[in-house]
């Protein structure tokens, strides 16, 4: 079975300083991707960033970088120059081609302090 | 605009009522799913749906049930079996569920029971 662990239930940082949120996984399916999502107080789910299982570079969008260690099965998220609006909870996701379902992790709340 | 429309935003149901949330796309996606999020935890898949007339149990099915009569629509009912209903709803699309590309989220529907 599938399971994303983010061990981190809360961050802080301060703005203009990089962060990273951690995220391993587990699956026994070859093929799978890795997403990060932002969920502010509002509560929508805005996704951030994708990582595919056999892409050979780490995915970047922006100020976002997915540390990608297939080995170590841990697919970090970096916040690079934090601003305050990045405050959020933060959740790792994966999909497997077996499951064809998206599995969450617990989240990681950060705090971006000025 | 494209995007998935979740409504109400915030439902009240007393003990013992069926309640439906109702969960629409215009985005021509095949995949949608259900998601229910407790405070400070992640989200746990109730339904998902790869195609039209077509449906799977997620990881805690019991107490809800769902259909898909329509491909840009997948309606929730919380029945009075689930008995602590009481969370944030959040439905979801995705173009096709093998492809490993992201999901798109709603808004979200908090229910409460009063």
């Amino acid at each position: 079975a599938q399971k994303i662990t983010q061990t981190q239930p809360g961050m802080f940082v301060q703005e203009k300083e990089a962060v990273t949120l951690d995220c391993t996984y587990d699956t026994s399916d070859p093929s799978y991707g890795l997403f990060w999502y932002k969920q502010p107080s509002s509560g929508e789910m805005i996704f951030l960033i994708y990582q595919g299982s056999y892409d050979q570079q780490n995915a970047t969008e922006g100020r976002y970088s997915l540390n990608f260690q297939k080995a170590r099965k841990s697919a970090n998220l970096v916040i690079s120059a934090s601003q305050l609006g990045d405050s959020a909870m933060y959740f790792c996701a994966m999909r497997d081609r077996g499951f064809q379902k998206l599995v969450f992790g617990t989240g990681t709340r950060l705090l971006v302090s000025p | 605009d494209g995007g998935i429309t979740q409504s109400p935003k915030y439902l009240f149901r007393k003990e013992g009522q069926n309640v439906t949330l109702s969960c629409e796309q215009n985005l021509n996606h095949d995949a949608m799913y259900w998601y229910r999020q407790d405070p400070g935890q992640g989200l746990r898949l109730i339904y998902y749906s790869q195609i039209v007339n077509d449906f799977q149990k997620g990881d805690i099915a019991e107490g809800y049930s769902v259909s898909r009569e329509k491909k840009e629509s997948f309606p929730l009912t919380v029945t009075s079996a689930q008995k602590n209903p009481t969370a944030f709803y959040l439905c979801a699309s995705s173009i096709s569920p093998v492809r490993g590309l992201e999901a798109f989220f709603g808004q979200g529907t908090r229910l409460t029971v009063v």
